[in-house]
């Protein structure tokens, strides 16, 4: 089955560098986002990991994926006021099935 | 590029009324697209998916006669809250599935706020 669990808070210091944490339990996951949301809005996505590699870096953003452990995780370095959100791990699985399977989702707060 | 809109993003409306909710893709054709619900504090679930052309595949639980989508054009989704009741009251985001993505990546509108008084 399908299970995608996060912590749901997190508050960092503005200019430190914040982690969030994801883990699935569907080890055929192809495809793993990153997505943020803040108040009253919808989803935007940040970035996203292919299931055979175990990093990838964007700017601030960096992804780690741990395949064994089934543990994803998001690095934002620097974090600013603006950093605040909340952050949903998502994966898909089976390629072609195009659903996605959210987590809990993680509230960042950023403390000045 | 790769933007979704949603309208309304707010509506309130009286139970036994029924609310139709637009998604569109502006600068991309979506043959897919999905329709979330998000309880406050909450992740996100799936409700349904839509094809371009044919009927919305819904998740077990959601009654299809309740929600009713339609998937017109590349470009067009849509779900009408029938008979909508006050439990109706979410945050309802939809999102489309860019055509020719090798991520098959899906992309978010803001959501719509439904109030059922």
């Amino acid at each position: 089955g399908e299970d995608v669990e996060q912590s749901l808070f997190l508050s960092v210091r503005e200019g430190d560098s914040s982690v969030i944490n994801c883990t699935y339990t569907d080890s055929s996951s192809t495809y793993l986002y990153w997505y943020k949301q803040e108040p009253g809005a919808g989803l935007q996505l940040l970035t996203y990991i292919f299931s055979n590699m175990d990093m990838k870096q964007d700017q601030r953003l960096t992804v780690l994926l741990n395949k064994k452990d089934k543990h994803l995780s998001l690095r934002i370095a620097d974090t600013q006021t603006g950093d605040s959100a909340i952050y949903f791990c998502a994966e898909r699985t089976n390629f072609g099935n195009e659903k996605l399977t959210f987590g809990t989702g993680t509230r960042l707060t950023i403390i000045p | 590029g790769a933007v979704v809109s949603q309208h309304p993003s707010r509506v309130i409306c009286k139970s036994g009324t029924s609310v139709k909710i637009e998604c569109r893709s502006l600068d991309f054709q979506a043959t897919t697209m999905f329709w979330y619900r998000q309880f406050p504090k909450k992740s996100l679930m799936l409700m349904a998916t839509s094809n371009e052309g044919s009927k919305a595949t819904y998740e077990q639980g959601v009654e299809k006669d309740k929600f009713l989508i339609n998937h017109a054009s590349l470009t067009l989704s849509t779900l009408t809250v029938t008979s909508a009741h006050p439990e109706d009251s979410s945050f309802y985001i939809c999102s489309a599935r860019a055509i020719r993505t090798t991520t098959d990546t899906q992309y978010f509108g803001p959501g719509t706020r439904l109030t059922v008084l």
